[in-house]
């Protein structure tokens, strides 16, 4: 079983649409949890992160943490066309090395 | 303030060559992490270094594959006689010194196509 899990897509949707992106893991070790956006051919950006359960909020984007399923997720609220990128999850234990594990990655284009 | 950056961001290297990739961390910044991104591939750790140290290489290839991050000058990532397979993208990212070790800023990598 792989440490982190995303769904690749890809996934498309309307401009002003919702976006719901998701990832599971499988350590319960780990418990900082981040969301990067990477535009193509560029280096990936830190848009959130969290190390407890529930929800934290940014703007148009909310990360959730359910630790007790092992599952993260990002909402974009009013998705705009220049959302479409490609979104990492990455994930880090506490007590071991600063490493991250990455999932995937899915890319997501917002249609005008 | 600038960012991490990396050089070259293309390199081209023949079956058998060595391809040599540079990261500079952010000012302030004193731990630097190698990534490699394969096509179709999320992002795999691969090295974690402090000047002069390495802390984490758990995610580099046994052979061919070194880091380093000496007192002076960017953290160096080397890979000797190359092969196809080593055609990937490698990111490196830092993080500040005494603050939250959580958050890693990334650079825009060096693209490494083998011949």
């Amino acid at each position: 079983q792989k440490e982190v899990e995303q769904d690749p897509g890809p996934l498309s949707v309307p401009e002003g649409a919702i976006v719901s992106l998701n990832c599971t893991y499988s350590n319960s070790a780990f418990q900082y949890f981040m969301w990067y956006r990477q535009y193509s051919r560029k280096g990936p950006e830190l848009l959130m992160y969290t190390y407890s359960s529930g929800n934290k909020e940014d703007g148009r984007f909310t990360a959730q943490v359910d630790k007790s399923s092992k599952y993260i997720s990002l909402f974009i609220r009013d998705s705009q066309p220049s959302d479409s990128a490609t979104y990492l999850c990455a994930i880090r234990q506490t007590g071991g090395s600063e490493k991250l594990v990455f999932g995937k990655g899915m890319k997501l284009t917002v249609n005008p | 303030n600038a960012g991490v950056m990396q050089n070259p961001r293309h390199l081209v290297r023949r079956r058998g060559q060595e391809a040599r990739l540079r990261c500079s961390p952010m000012k302030g910044h004193s731990h630097v992490y190698w990534y490699r991104q394969l096509p179709e591939e999320g992002l795999k750790f691969m090295v974690y270094l402090q000047k002069e140290n390495i802390i984490d290489e758990s995610g580099m290839p046994k052979e061919r594959f070194s880091a380093e991050f000496p007192k002076e000058g960017p953290s160096i990532l080397r890979i000797q006689q190359v092969v196809r397979g080593d055609s990937a993208a490698y990111f490196c990212a830092s993080s500040p010194t005494g603050r939250s070790l959580h958050e890693q800023f990334f650079g825009p990598g060096t693209r490494l196509t083998v011949l």
